[in-house]
């Protein structure tokens, strides 16, 4: 059971955009930056979004974060197949004081 | 660009101790600006924040592991470690080391990982 909650799957078409959705509470998302990760298959995870919205340099502007409340949620635009990955959030909980995951999200481009 | 590399044995037997090495290189473990973190990802499974490090030597652990784990530094060496003592088939894992930012607690540079196998 992962502190921040994540659809385990969603799914779009070739140049549909997404949305993945990253749920916690105020310990966490509510007091935090949120973070982004895509992990690729069989690779390892990269950073996506930092601090909430902001992309490190190289990410295209089809990946983009937000946060509200207790909430974060990524979007994609302009699907492509090779966006097929696990998206996984990730903060801080000032409660538990150590770093959290979401469950982690499975992007399929249909 | 710094660069992490995590190293030790890929087979531990039940009950015993795991213990894993990440060297940091082009970079100075020794950063204020950032801490060290242990994450590991079982085998389809997803991401577990095991605990971190700052270069002060103030740690952080997951609740669920904390009994179980240490992470300590040696700036001597560039290095931090992992040791996860009575290991059982659920630590079974792709164990990633990576660069947390502090404050803003972004993981922007990961390890390639090392799978540990627990088995006799």
């Amino acid at each position: 059971q992962s502190v921040l909650t994540q659809p385990p799957s969603v799914s779009a078409a070739p140049g549909q955009k997404v949305t993945i959705s990253c749920s916690g509470s105020s310990s966490n998302i509510g007091n935090k930056y949120v973070s982004w990760y895509q992990q690729l298959p069989g690779t390892v995870p990269k950073l996506l979004i930092y601090e909430n919205d902001k992309r490190p340099s190289g990410i295209p502007d089809r990946f983009s974060g937000s946060k509200s409340g207790t909430s974060a949620t990524l979007d994609i635009t302009g699907l492509r197949t090779g966006d097929e990955a696990d998206y996984y959030c990730g903060t801080w909980d000032t409660s538990l004081h150590t770093g959290v995951f979401g469950g982690g999200t499975k992007l399929t481009v249909l | 660009q710094l660069q992490l590399q995590e190293s030790g044995p890929g087979l531990v037997k039940p009950s015993e101790t795991l213990s894993l090495t990440c060297t940091v290189s082009t970079g100075s473990i020794s950063s204020t600006t950032h801490y060290w973190v242990w994450i590991r990802q079982p085998p389809g499974k997803g991401l577990e924040w095991i605990g971190c490090i700052f270069s002060s030597g103030t740690t952080f652990y997951n609740p669920s592991l904390s009994s179980r784990v240490t992470i300590s530094v040696d700036p001597s060496r560039n290095q931090f470690s992992l040791e996860v003592t009575s290991v059982t088939a659920a630590d079974m894992a792709v164990y990633y080391c990576a660069r947390g930012k502090s404050g803003v607690d972004d993981l922007d540079i990961w390890g390639l990982g090392t799978m540990v196998t627990v088995s006799s």
